[in-house]
């Protein structure tokens, strides 16, 4: 199975901040990855499938890239609706599709 | 509305079956793919299993291979896990998620709000 590995676990920034997370895969998964988003007591969201491709509706401050093996998203202003935890996700390879083990995003 | 809604979580002792449906709504639910998704308390997401738009591709995490069962009846614009021999480790909130394609690969546009199953003698 491919593990998807997160960092940091733990971010702490300020409002305005350009925040950037990483997920390395364990083997290449071309472009196969999607990132979400999840605040507390709700449902997760999808905010970037494809690496890069941003879904519909969500703020362009959002970003993507990578392939193979390493991903980063990137939030290029953090705004306060932000702080949340981030988790990865691998669709090259099914099943299993992995997540990864989540960063948190909190206010510092 | 596009929208998911779980049902069938509860507290059940180990060993013992529960079966969980998700009703689908908003979209046209045989043109998708459908996953089960869980989250133990505080922790992470951990992928359970998904089913194809046909059912003719099923998965299942290797922690609940031959314990549990997904379908779905696109009739009735539904989908169910039905979850057999169950485990103190399978005590989870429980989410139903869209795939954004019929294959189910396609990552997940759109989630429930979770049924938590509480698995305790």
């Amino acid at each position: 199975d491919i593990q998807l590995t997160q960092s940091p676990s733990f971010l702490s920034a300020s409002v305005g901040d350009r925040v950037t997370i990483t997920c390395r895969a364990s083997q290449g998964i071309s472009s196969y990855l999607a990132w979400y988003q999840q605040k507390p007591g709700k449902a997760p969201k999808l905010l970037i499938y494809a690496a890069s491709t941003l879904q519909s509706g969500v703020p362009s401050r959002f970003s993507g890239s990578g392939s193979g093996t390493e991903f980063t998203l990137t939030i290029s202003s953090l705004q306060p609706e932000d702080f949340a935890t981030y988790y990865c996700q691998q669709l090259n390879s099914y099943p299993p599709l992995t997540f990864g083990g989540g960063t948190k995003v909190e206010i510092k | 509305e596009v929208q998911l809604v779980e049902s069938g979580g509860g507290l059940v002792q180990p060993g013992r079956s529960l079966r969980l449906s998700c009703a689908a709504s908003g979209f046209t639910f045989d043109d998708y793919a459908m996953h089960w998704v869980r989250q133990a308390p505080g922790k992470g997401l951990e992928w359970v299993s998904g089913i194809s738009w046909n059912s003719g591709s099923i998965g299942y995490a290797d922690s609940v291979k031959g314990r549990f069962t997904i379908s779905r009846d696109n009739a009735k614009n539904s989908l169910y896990l039905q979850m057999n021999s169950l485990r103190a480790e399978d005590t989870a909130l429980y989410y139903c998620a869209k795939d954004r394609l019929w294959s189910g690969v396609g990552a997940f546009d759109i989630w429930g709000q979770g049924t938590m199953v509480t698995v305790s003698s």
